[in-house]
């Protein structure tokens, strides 16, 4: 199993620029997330999915949009590049709501908006 | 709302020296609680897990324990060495709504001198 994977690894922006983040997981999990990671602080919770066709906001999902068509894939899109969205975006999956079940995470894209 | 608090690092250590890094929570109900970890150029991955009170998890030589009465789970291991080297999150399961979404502490970086 590959797990999950993200892509790209890293990506310039310019201002109002518009991009998609790929994630993909191939352990048929149907729970999956995009977390931003900003230096010095925690992940924060952009938006997750609890299966195909069903997406929710999370902690800060403003400037970003989601859609989920297949249980593989979680594309992140950034509509209007700003400078305040220059952070580390890290994808991840889990198998159960359960609370005790863990999350698996991609790798992570790192962007820079300039 | 539902918190974790961590000791802010980075904490420096010589090889085999003894580690805790602190942890603590607020949070309603009884939320598992995990340790992540991160090593430089990756994503996260689970290091351990304690789903109920005086529970302790443990992999790889670390430890840390559910403690309710001080709302803690402090992160400790005996002797450490370089590749233990990374950035520790602290995170809760937040119970509100139906799936798993976590709450992660600030991070705290560990730098192990050889």
């Amino acid at each position: 199993n590959a797990g999950v994977t993200q892509t790209p690894k890293f990506r310039i922006l310019k201002i109002g620029q518009s991009m998609t983040l790929q994630c993909t997981q191939d352990m048929n999990h149907n729970y999956m997330y995009w977390y931003r990671q900003d230096p010095g602080m925690g992940l924060k919770l952009i938006y997750y999915s609890v299966g195909a066709g069903i997406t929710d906001k999370g902690e800060v999902p403003n400037g970003y949009n989601v859609s989920r068509s297949t249980t593989e894939d979680f594309p992140l899109r950034l509509e209007l590049a700003a400078p305040s969205q220059t952070s580390v975006y890290f994808c991840a999956s889990s198998y159960s709501p359960g609370s005790s079940y863990e999350q698996y995470f991609g790798p992570g894209t790192r962007l820079t908006v300039t | 709302g539902n918190s974790v608090t961590q000791m802010e690092g980075p904490v420096t250590l010589s090889e085999e020296a003894f580690l805790t890094i602190n942890c603590t929570y607020t949070a309603t109900g009884y939320p598992s609680l995990f340790w992540y970890v991160q090593y430089p150029g990756e994503g996260l991955q689970l290091l351990l897990k304690a789903t109920k009170a005086d529970d302790k998890g443990s992999n790889k030589g670390f430890e840390a324990t559910y403690r309710k009465e001080t709302t803690s789970f402090h992160l400790e291991k005996g002797s450490v060495q370089v590749s233990d080297s990374a950035v520790y999150f602290c995170a809760l399961s937040d119970l509100g709504g139906a799936t798993n979404k976590l709450i992660f502490g600030t991070g705290t970086l560990l730098a192990v001198q050889p």
